[in-house]
């Protein structure tokens, strides 16, 4: 059972233009999410996360957004650069110290 | 800046065979996670490890696998009798003391291939 959903596989955008990472869930008892981007060979490197309770967390170029009734949550980047290019997972959690569960990741690629 | 480290970066082994891959969590980090990422698939969490016991498991980590902290640095993930669908990314990650940004940190990974 797929707990936290990316339904887009890939997304390409333009150098300086928005990008827009989507994440669904199901279970409405996560108290966190985050956001992680992966290069290839590497581990994932945090992003930036969002508490349950609240509905928006900025951080330089990324913000997060959470919609809890619709169960569902989007970072936004702008503007995109070229070195955002990766694999970038949305990840859930229940409780502070719990175990992640992943979405299967959006694959982003930034044009010049 | 801090970082999680593990060893080795590729592993390759024997069906059947033991494999014991490590980890350096980050040093003041007090609890311990491992995941794994089959090829083509989502990053799944295997195991979490707080004051020198398991507090989590999933499905996958069945009596062929186990964990150890030997000394006051290595986090450890061991297979007994490795098979061919073993085979993926092993990540190990670490976050610290309870609060609000507990974040976990992940390293780099170590490849496993089970021939």
């Amino acid at each position: 059972d797929q707990q936290v959903k990316q339904n887009s596989p890939s997304l390409r955008v333009q150098e300086g233009r928005i990008s827009i990472l989507n994440c669904d869930y199901t279970n409405s008892m996560f108290d966190y999410f985050l956001w992680y981007k992966k290069y290839p060979a590497e581990g994932p490197t945090f992003l930036i996360s969002i508490s349950s309770i609240k509905d928006k967390n900025e951080d330089g170029r990324f913000t997060v957004f959470l919609n809890k009734s619709a169960k569902h949550l989007s970072l936004h980047i702008v503007p995109s650069q070229p070195g955002d290019s990766a694999v970038y997972f949305c990840a859930a959690q229940s409780g502070s110290q719990g175990n992640l569960i992943f979405g299967k990741g959006t694959k982003l690629s930034v044009k010049p | 800046e801090p970082e999680v480290t593990q060893t080795p970066s590729h592993q390759v082994t024997q069906m059947g065979q033991e494999v014991i891959l490590r980890c350096v969590p980050i040093s003041n980090h007090l609890y311990f996670y491992w995941y794994r990422q089959i090829l083509g698939q989502k990053v799944e969490f295997l195991v979490s490890f707080y004051n020198n016991e398991i507090s989590e498991k999933s499905e996958i980590f069945d009596d062929q696998f186990s964990v150890e902290r030997p000394d006051g640095s290595n986090f450890t993930l061991k297979i007994r009798s490795t098979k061919l669908e073993d085979s993926a990314m092993y990540f190990c990650a670490s976050s610290g003391p309870s609060g609000s940004t507990d974040t976990q940190y992940f390293g780099p990974g170590t490849r496993l291939t089970v021939l």
